[in-house]
């Protein structure tokens, strides 16, 4: 059973249109996050979520807009892509606190072109 | 501002010898340093963690070190294996705190050679 799941897991499209990345996870964790990855293979934060609630909003452009329908679900949603925005996005999730370890997904692999 | 730098980039080592990789970081707020193993294709998975109340944490073939005063901490690998090829991320974070959030390194791609 995947315990973190995103979809789709690549992500081909082109500058100026709008997209959307799922994330599902079932492990009964209560806080999730989005961390991008760059090509350097750097993990920043973006954002995370405490039980639907939005807690961190690092200094990422308005165009990223999060949603957190439930707490087992956190999507991600980018308009007007831009060249830059090309990265593999992860999505993890922890059990209220980090000591208990982020479980990450698998990423998924933004490319614009 | 690179809160936790990492070195070295890239590492090689043949099979059966030990892998060091090392961590600094700067905001002595910070209470908690995991490592974490990403292969391709995947996430990263926690691998090991430490508080700064004690020097050193084992488990398996896995020791991280910690410099409190130096604001250090390291990871060694000991008897390294092909299985062991992976990117490692050191990280860090104040804990219970409402916004707490990892912090990572730069990651290093470490590679065992036979």
């Amino acid at each position: 059973d995947t315990a973190v799941s995103q979809t789709p897991k690549y992500l081909v499209t082109q500058m100026g249109n709008d997209k959307s990345i799922k994330c599902e996870q079932n492990l009964g964790h209560d806080t999730m996050y989005w961390y991008k990855q760059d090509s350097k293979k750097f993990l920043k934060i973006m954002f995370s979520y405490n039980n639907k609630e939005l807690i961190i909003n690092e200094t990422v452009p308005n165009r990223f807009s999060p949603k957190s329908p439930d707490k087992a679900h956190l999507n991600l949603h980018i308009n007007s892509l831009e060249l830059g925005d090309s990265a593999v996005y992860f999505c993890a999730s922890s059990q209220g606190t980090v000591v208990y370890g982020y479980t990450f997904g698998s990423g998924t692999r933004l490319t614009v072109v | 501002q690179q809160q936790v730098k990492q070195s070295p980039q890239s590492l090689i080592v043949q099979k059966g010898g030990i892998s060091i990789i090392n961590c600094a970081y700067e905001n002595t707020a910070f209470d908690y340093f995991p490592w974490y193993q990403q292969f391709p294709g995947k996430g990263p998975a926690l691998l090991i963690a430490i508080r700064p109340d004690v020097s050193e944490k084992k488990e398996g073939r896995f020791t991280i070190s910690f410099n409190k005063s130096a604001k250090q901490f390291s990871l060694h690998i000991m008897d390294s294996q092909p299985g062991d090829s992976a990117t490692y991320f050191c990280a860090a974070s104040m804990n219970n705190r409402r916004n707490e959030k990892l912090t990572f390194g730069t990651g290093t791609r470490l590679t065992i050679i036979p």
